[in-house]
């Protein structure tokens, strides 16, 4: 089953405006909580990441924020630019021990100028 | 450019046969994981490899193997291939904790 589940599976966004992406879990042993960008023939890169005990990290236009009760968590692109179009995952892994990251299954993210 | 090196980028096979993908990680790297995406999809976890042992597993089966070496290299290896085994197939590296740098893929098409 489908340990993170993410929504919406596409966006379409104005230059400039807010993209927002939401994830849920169930596993509260998670404690890692990373956000990967994902384009077209390439792998996927680390975008920002947040443990559990923050409710919000912000990393210029990208931040996250952090609903530990209710096993939420969701991206927000501010100032969101025809670059940024690519596909988003969230992810989510226990302790820093294997690299068992649980992903979510993407959202394509369209900016359009 | 990020480090970590898939080879080949892409890749055919026939079901039933046999396929090694291969990952080139940067000096210092000794924990490597690799992960299966199919399309539209999340990578789905493998197996990690760390110092050159397997020391974790997602629900794939035992015809998924992998091997660590000294040079910081790794190899996936996958024994009677399925139609469903058709993803793109990536490595992710790193020295521990959570920074880990992903490879391209190699992306293998079975027929």
């Amino acid at each position: 089953q489908q340990q993170v589940k993410q929504s919406p599976q596409s966006l379409i966004v104005q230059k400039g405006g807010i993209s927002i992406i939401n994830c849920a879990y169930e596993n509260t042993a998670f404690d890692y909580f990373p956000w990967y960008q994902q384009f077209p023939g390439k792998g996927p890169a680390l975008l920002i990441a947040i443990r559990p005990d923050v409710s919000e990290k912000k990393e210029g236009r990208f931040t996250i924020s952090f609903n530990k009760s209710a096993k939420q968590f969701s991206l927000h692109i501010m100032d969101s630019q025809p670059g940024d179009s690519a596909t988003y995952f969230c992810a989510a892994k226990v302790g820093t021990g294997a690299n068992n990251l649980f992903f979510g299954t993407g959202t394509r993210l369209t900016v359009i100028p | 450019e990020t480090g970590v090196t898939q080879s080949p980028t892409h890749l055919i096979k026939t079901r039933g046969q046999q396929v090694t993908l291969r990952c080139s990680s940067q000096s210092g790297h000794n924990t490597v994981s690799w992960y299966q995406q199919a399309l539209g999809q999340g990578p789905q976890f493998i197996f990690q490899y760390y110092r050159e042992e397997e020391n974790g597993r997602g629900n794939f089966p035992p015809r998924f193997s992998g091997l660590q070496f000294p040079n910081y290299s790794s190899e996936l290896n996958v024994n009677a291939l399925e139609l469903d085994d058709s993803a793109l197939y990536l490595c992710a590296s790193g020295a521990g904790g959570s920074g880990y740098t992903f490879g391209s893929g190699t992306r293998l098409t079975v027929v």
